[in-house]
């Protein structure tokens, strides 16, 4: 098993590109989570899903949107990149919602300028 | 807003026991206390997780209090690569919400 995987692993976007945070597990879990990592900071949550079709906010949902249409699938859209949003995302898995064993991707790493 | 607090850093000698105190004073009847570790950049990894009683996996042990307001964290034998930070959650609504967490630095 690959595990979590995230696409790229390094981006440099300018003030109002999007761009797309590609995610993928093959461990055919139900709940898949984005979370956001500020310097020096804890993760906090984007968006979920509970399953494929099925999304959700977390704590951060604004300039991001995410979809869901596979199991193995959930990528991150950011619409009109920010500076704000220049962070480290981690892309998370488990088997359900309320299982909270999570399985963590290695990250993109995003810089706005 | 998370439910926890911890102290931001730790140092503990290699070989030795490390304790890391966790503090959940509003914590509901229901809510798990889970225990997470992000090493350098990594994403953060599993360690363990409880209710009442204490637990032990093959990585650490969990000791919660008995009134649940707090917990301890304790990795038996620290070595080299259990450096890292830790962090104590409390679920929020279903929300894993990771605060700042304690930066554990296992010394040789």
């Amino acid at each position: 098993n690959a595990g979590v995987t995230q696409t790229p692993k390094f981006q440099v976007l300018k003030t109002g590109q999007s761009m797309t945070l590609q995610c993928a597990q093959d461990m055919n879990h139900e709940y898949m989570s984005w979370y956001r990592q500020d310097p020096g900071m804890g993760l906090r949550l984007i968006h979920y899903s509970v399953g494929a079709g099925i999304t959700d906010q977390g704590e951060v949902p604004n300039g991001y949107n995410v979809s869901r249409s596979t199991t193995e699938d959930f990528p991150l859209r950011l619409l009109s990149a920010a500076p704000s949003q220049t962070s480290v995302y981690f892309c998370a898995s488990s088997y359900f919602e309320g299982y909270n064993e999570q399985f963590f991707g290695p990250g993109t790493r995003l810089t706005v300028l | 807003d998370a439910k926890t607090t911890q102290p931001p850093s730790m140092d503990c000698a290699e070989g030795r026991a490390a304790n890391l105190p966790c503090n959940h004073s509003t914590i509901s009847g229901n809510e798990y206390v889970y225990w997470y570790r992000q090493i350098h950049s990594q994403g953060p990894q599993y360690i363990i997780h409880g209710l009442k009683n204490n637990e032990t996996n093959e990585m650490a042990s969990l000791i919660i209090t008995e009134d649940r307001k707090s917990s301890t964290l304790i990795l038996p034998h620290a070595t080299l690569r259990d450096t890292a930070v830790y962090y104590c959650i409390v679920l929020y609504n279903n929300d894993m919400r990771f605060g700042a967490g304690t930066r554990l630095t296992v010394k040789p």
